[in-house]
């Protein structure tokens, strides 16, 4: 299968701290994607890395992605108590299919 | 720009009664369309897609169904529900094209009792 996995399952800090989520997959993939979801909301597209590029940045996000070890990881920089939710990474292969992971859990305390 | 329209927001039903969820695009044309069921706490489990009207690809043997009778209407069906099929139920477009994101509609809580 080639569906993600993320690390940590949950995760709780302070406010103003970074957060570290990871993502490990098994198969080859086009790309892949992190999402945001809110409890009881639908996911949030956040961002897109393709199989050819090794780290993208967005506002607070920043995504890396290793192909060699399937992995990626997404971090939040100087986390806010918005940014509580849990973060999905989806990977997508060449057809129409896309695998999402269990998530983790981000608590932000104030 | 585009949105997405789930609905209802929360279903409760009984064991054995049938079920219709719909969902509908607005803004966009030919899109993907999926539907989606989250356990509690969990990941996405894909359970349909369709690439167009009357095209539908089921993921998982179940009693679900789907149908798409038009190009922005998704449609999730079920004879008669089991306890199983309590959850929570997400609807989502992409555009047409391998590994597009996904923008998903705020769901249905479905509560099988």
């Amino acid at each position: 299968s080639q569906q993600g996995e993320e690390d940590p399952q949950a995760l709780s800090i302070q406010e103003g701290e970074n957060a570290t989520m990871n993502c490990s997959y098994k198969t080859s993939i086009n790309n892949l994607q992190w999402y945001r979801q809110n409890s009881g909301r639908g996911l949030v597209h956040l961002i897109l890395i393709r199989s050819n590029e090794r780290e993208k940045h967005s506002g607070r996000l920043r995504v890396t992605l290793d192909t060699s070890k399937k992995s990626s990881s997404l971090l939040i920089t100087a986390s806010r108590a918005a940014d509580t939710a849990s973060y999905f990474c989806a990977t997508a292969n060449n057809n129409n299919d896309m695998r999402f992971g269990a998530g983790t859990r981000l608590t932000v305390k104030p | 720009s585009q949105t997405i329209h789930q609905w209802p927001a929360t279903l409760v039903q009984p064991v054995g009664s049938p079920l219709s969820l719909e969902c509908t695009v607005e803004g966009t044309s030919n899109p993907n369309l999926y539907w989606y069921r989250q356990a509690a706490g969990r990941g996405l489990q894909l359970l349909f897609y369709s690439v167009g009207i009357g095209q539908i690809s089921s993921e998982v043997p179940q009693n679900l169904s789907a149908s798409r009778p038009q190009d922005r209407q998704f449609i999730l069906s079920s004879k008669k529900l089991l306890l199983s099929d309590s959850g929570f139920y997400l609807c989502a477009w992409s555009g047409q094209g391998a590994g597009q994101p996904q923008h998903f509609g705020d769901g249905t809580r479905l509560s099988i009792l």
